[in-house]
């Protein structure tokens, strides 16, 4: 069965760095998604990716977060100058088409902010 | 502001009962509402609903929603233990936001 992939699975950062979390999506599906969990809280959308561009986005994702699809197949999250609070589990998904219900979910890359 | 509420936020019942955990949203431009189980990492998708009063059924898994009351149920039957997870409600507020709750966390006792 088809999956999605992200590395690393676990990141520890020192606050003020930058970390970039990789997601290999599904290679027929076009839409991405960024989620995180913060532990103990509940699932939050970030960003969903189209076309090559941002095609929606939370008021989460402010100008320290961006994301890219550098190549046919990784696509990325870069949080800048990361700070306590952005410690949290990552969920890249991906889908054929703009269907969250047809969404696969990556295991996820837990952030530790220290 | 978007939301989605769930409740109740935990449940301990014993295998063999019957649960029904209830989601109600109030989003902008809602276009479905999702359920998922989260286990240990990612959520897993159970049911998207679209319209209201039609149930989707999945083994002993059912839900239905209500667009008129801004809910959803969904129902478990006949629980075991392997049923134990966080349930998770999300509702697509279409173009703007994928909204989702704060769980409902069921253990189901041997």
């Amino acid at each position: 069965e088809p999956e999605v992939t992200q590395t690393p699975s676990h990141q520890v950062t020192q606050m003020g760095q930058e970390v970039i979390l990789r997601c290999v999506p599904i290679s027929n599906h076009l839409y991405f998604y960024w989620y995180r969990q913060i532990l103990g809280q509940k699932v939050e959308f970030l960003v969903s990716f189209y076309n090559n561009e941002i095609s929606e986005k939370s008021e989460i994702f402010d100008d320290q977060f961006s994301v890219e699809r550098p190549d046919g197949s990784n696509f990325t999250l870069k949080i800048r100058s990361t700070k306590l609070e952005d410690s949290a589990m990552y969920f890249c998904a991906s889908s054929e088409i703009r269907d969250f219900g047809t969404q696969y979910f990556g295991p996820g890359t837990r952030l530790t902010v220290l | 502001e978007d939301k989605v509420v769930q409740s109740p936020l935990s449940l301990v019942v014993h295998e063999g009962d019957t649960v029904t955990l209830n989601c109600s949203y109030e989003v902008t431009n809602f276009r479905s509402l999702l359920w998922y189980k989260q286990e240990k990492k990612a959520p897993t998708f159970l049911f998207m609903l679209t319209s209201s009063g039609i149930e989707k059924k999945s083994g002993r898994l059912s839900s239905i929603l209500d667009k008129k009351e801004l809910f959803s149920i969904l129902n478990i039957t006949a629980t075991q233990t392997g049923d134990s997870a966080v349930y998770l409600c999300a509702v697509d507020n279409y173009g703007q936001n994928f909204v989702f709750g704060p769980g409902t966390r069921l253990s189901v006792l041997p």
